[in-house]
């Protein structure tokens, strides 16, 4: 089974500080991919990353960091010096080789508010 | 970079009425698209997968003469809310697979109101 958590259901920060905002999956198949994307109040989704299962290196995109741990299951999301348009719902999204990447499983989203 | 559009962003319409919602890809040819809901504060849930010039495979738990689904060409897919209620109001999100490369790309949503 297919399976993405995102515990942390709400967060408030304050502007500047740092804020890491939880991932957790479940899958049997050997290879898939993770995702996080942002929705704004607007309600698109914008893209963030997208990491393989072979790729456990973290990767760092300007303020935006993440760190893929197969140990744990995690792919954790960190926004550095948070700023008020960060402000959104960020979800974490597994897609797996057993539905030939075509099926997507979302956590239930972080809604994270940044306050200046 | 890839785009898929979304048509109409938003919409009313009276209960009991057909609402049609367009997901096309803009610069890019997609055999594959997906339909998504999102339920206020809640997460996207995959209704169906659309391939083009075949029947949709929709999920289990949605209703396929309730929401029909019809993929005409590489760059279009069309979503019907048959009979729409107020339980039918949600966000509603395609995303479409590009045939060349596999990459997936979503649409900005389109959200429909039921009174």
């Amino acid at each position: 089974a297919q399976k993405v958590t995102q515990a942390q259901t709400e967060i408030s920060v304050v502007e500047k500080e740092d804020v890491t905002l939880d991932c957790v999956y479940e899958t049997r198949d050997t290879t898939y991919y993770l995702f996080w994307y942002k929705q704004p109040p607007s309600g698109e989704l914008v893209f963030l990353i997208r990491r393989n299962s072979f790729d456990e290196q973290n990767e760092i995109s300007g303020r935006y960091s993440w760190n893929f741990q197969k140990s744990t299951s995690s792919f954790n999301f960190t926004i550095t010096a948070s700023q008020v348009v960060d402000s959104a719902v960020y979800f974490c999204a597994l897609s797996a080789n057993t539905y030939n990447f075509n099926k997507f499983y979302f956590g239930s989203g972080t809604k994270l508010n940044v306050k200046p | 970079g890839a785009v898929v559009s979304q048509h109409p962003s938003w919409v009313i319409c009276k209960s009991g009425t057909s609402v049609k919602i367009e997901c096309r890809s803009l610069d890019f040819q997609a055999t594959t698209m997906f339909w998504y809901r999102q339920f206020p504060k809640q997460s996207l849930m995959l209704m169906a997968t659309s391939n083009e010039g075949s029947k949709a495979t929709y999920e289990q738990g949605v209703e396929k003469d309730k929401f029909l689904i019809n993929h005409a060409s590489l760059t279009l897919s069309t979503l019907t809310v048959t009979s729409a209620h107020p339980e039918d109001s949600s966000f509603y999100i395609c995303s479409a697979r590009a045939a060349d490369t596999g990459e997936l790309f979503f649409g900005e949503g389109s959200r429909l109101t039921v009174l």
